[in-house]
């Protein structure tokens, strides 16, 4: 198994500004990946991190808005740009292997 | 794109009553996995079924892979108010994980 940790927990930003979110890993991943959740529902996955090339977007999602940075396999950031409040959410990391992903805690963000 | 379709949506029981939860696809997935999740924190992976047909149990909860690979379902047998909470199923395709909608569970004393 794997343990997963983020920062910050949950931030109140002002529109416009960014965030960046950090995800780190105990052990050796060898994926891992970025999701958004509102409360109670499901999540969807924003993006594959990529160790040290590009991340990969999922429709709807892109590099721009939502820069993605992992330079090793314990490591990833998430950074939320320009933001709205529509960009309001919890947003998650996850690290795993191809059978299994393990999920941090989140970050939960308010944008107002 | 692959869709993992989860029921029900909500559900509302008593304790010691049991339950059933379903995720159904079209698509085959090469594993899936059940998480639960409370609120404030991230899903807690439960289990993880790889072998169509594969049945697993953890404690009162036990569940079943479609032998096709497509389906899943969660069994609690007598339920708690511990139990409360959110149940993801999540299907497994070249690493990446598909989400079904979720199904959230309540358990009244």
């Amino acid at each position: 198994s794997a343990v997963i940790s983020q920062k910050p927990s949950r931030d109140i930003c002002q529109r416009g500004t960014s965030l960046t979110i950090q995800c780190q890993v105990d052990s050796q991943v060898t994926m891992m990946f970025w999701y958004r959740q509102q409360p109670g529902q499901s999540l969807t996955l924003i993006a594959t991190a990529n160790q040290g090339s590009e991340a990969t977007y999922e429709s709807g999602f892109v590099i721009d808005k939502f820069p993605i940075s992992r330079p090793n396999l314990t490591f990833s950031t998430l950074t939320v740009s320009n933001m709205s409040p529509e960009d309001s959410s919890i947003y998650l990391c996850s690290g795993g292997n191809q059978e299994t992903q393990y999920f941090g805690p989140g970050t939960r963000l308010l944008v107002l | 794109t692959q869709l993992l379709e989860q029921s029900p949506q909500f559900l509302s029981i008593q304790e010691g009553e049991n339950l059933t939860v379903y995720c159904n696809s079209s698509s085959v997935f090469s594993s899936l996995q059940w998480y639960r999740q409370e609120p404030g924190e991230g899903p807690v992976l439960l289990v993880t079924v790889v072998t169509g047909g594969e049945v697993k149990k953890l404690k009162r909860l036990t569940f079943q892979f479609g032998d096709a690979r497509k389906d899943s379902s969660l069994h609690i047998t007598a339920a708690q108010p511990g139990d409360t909470g959110l149940y993801l199923c999540g299907g497994t395709s070249y690493g990446k994980l598909t989400f079904g909608q979720g199904t959230i569970l309540t358990v009244h004393p």
